[in-house]
Parts: C-alpha cells; sequence; structure tokens
C-alpha cells in the first residue's frame, strides 16, 4: 500500500523561470488537494479536486498557479514566473469521497527555493 | 471565515510530564477536528480526529476531546516520551474540503 508521493522533493529554481510539480494520490482516492507551508506556519489550502474537476481554488492561487487532475489520477502544479515568495514547502493530499470528517494523507510534500 | 489558534510555542518538558497543547476553532456549523503531527524531516502524519461533539479521539497515548461548547480541542498525553518531540498542527474541515490549520506548536521533550 503506497501513500501520497510527490515529486521532485527539492526544486531551486531562479526567480522568472517556471516550475511543475507532481502528486501521485493513493489510488483509490478521489479527493486531492494542494497546500503551502511557509517556515514556522500551518498549511494553507491552494486548490482540490474531486476526480478531475477542480471544485475550489484559494485566492492564495493567483494567475501565476495553475493545477490541473486531467484523469481524475495524478496531479500538477505549475508555477509561472516564480517570484521569491513563492519559496515554501508545497504539501498534497488525498482522500476517499464521503460525507465529511474523511482523512487526509499527506506525501512528502516539494520544498521549492526561487532565487 | 473558519479559523484554527494554537498555543504558543515552543513547548519544552521533561521525559514523563503531563502534555496539554490547546486549540480553539472558530467555524460555523458542526466541522470535523483533527491533530496531526510532522516529526523531523518527515510528512505530516494524522494523530487523530473527532467528527462530532463530545468525541474523543485517540491515539499512540494522545486524547483530545470535541467540546462545542467551548469550541476546543485540546491535546493531551499523560506522560510523554523524547520521541513524542515534534510539531503538532490542530485543524478543522467542514464538509469534505479544505483543511484549516492552527500554526503549530513545537514540542521538545528532553530525557
Amino acid at each position: 500500500d503506497t501513500g501520497v508521493s510527490q515529486n521532485p522533493r527539492h526544486k531551486i529554481t531562479k526567480r522568472g523561470q517556471n516550475v511543475t510539480f507532481r502528486c501521485d494520490p493513493i489510488s483509490e482516492h478521489n479527493r486531492l488537494y494542494w497546500y503551502r507551508q511557509t517556515l514556522g506556519q500551518g498549511p494553507e489550502f491552494l486548490t482540490y479536486f474531486q476526480n478531475e474537476a477542480q471544485l475550489e481554488k484559494s485566492r492564495l492561487l493567483s494567475d501565476r498557479f495553475s493545477a490541473e487532475r486531467p484523469k481524475g489520477s495524478f496531479s500538477t502544479l505549475e508555477i509561472q514566473r516564480t517570484e521569491q515568495g513563492d519559496s515554501a514547502m508545497y504539501l498534497c493530499a488525498s482522500s476517499p469521497s464521503g460525507t465529511g470528517g474523511e482523512t487526509q494523507y499527506f506525501g512528502p510534500g516539494t520544498r521549492l527555493l526561487v532565487l | 471565515g473558519d479559523s484554527v489558534t494554537q498555543m504558543e510555542g515552543p513547548v519544552t518538558l521533561s521525559e514523563e510530564a503531563f502534555l496539554t497543547i490547546n486549540c480553539t476553532y472558530t467555524a460555523t456549523g458542526y466541522p470535523s477536528l483533527f491533530w496531526y503531527v510532522q516529526y523531523p524531516g518527515e510528512g505530516l502524519q494524522l494523530l487523530l480526529k473527532a467528527t462530532k461533539a463530545d468525541d474523543k479521539g485517540s491515539n499512540k497515548g494522545f486524547e483530545a476531546t470535541y467540546r462545542k461548547e467551548t469550541t476546543s480541542f485540546h491535546l493531551e498525553k499523560g506522560s510523554v516520551q523524547v520521541s513524542d518531540s515534534a510539531v503538532y498542527f490542530c485543524a478543522l474541515t467542514r464538509g469534505a474540503q479544505k483543511l484549516v490549520f492552527g500554526q503549530g506548536t513545537r514540542l521538545t521533550i528532553n530525557p
């Protein structure tokens, strides 16, 4: 039973470059979430998918951010024209469908550093 | 909007001490409440949860009771170990949507 996986684990990029992260959820989970965590803070919600449909986006998700889950399996998060303020840990989580209270299982995260 | 407030850290205790980490929330309706833990160098793991008022979640000697009257979900453990050193996050969710996290409490246990 594999958990949530994320790639890459670390990414260093220069300001202005584009980056893309991948998340592979637990196979039977329909829901997939993206969060961002900065040093010393709790994770903040970015967006979530039910199968391939993107159902909610945070106002934190500016126009430079886009997320996809094309076949309802893995998901990608792209950041265009990166800024130093984008430096953070990007977390992916998945959960089964249900009526509420389902546990979200987190991946190890992708740490992004924008120079 | 929904929010979670945790006690300020860091918290440093001696082994076998009693632990309480306070957590209060603001939310409409009836959220589900969670404690997640992040050990050094590892990802977030669910520690325990409660989905309705007066429920008690428990795991690995940790407990928390969902108190709707005080909008609280305080984490307790009777006797902590060095291996409990980690960052603890209180969180809530309404329906099946996003988790809203507190800022985290760093716990260090000295032998």
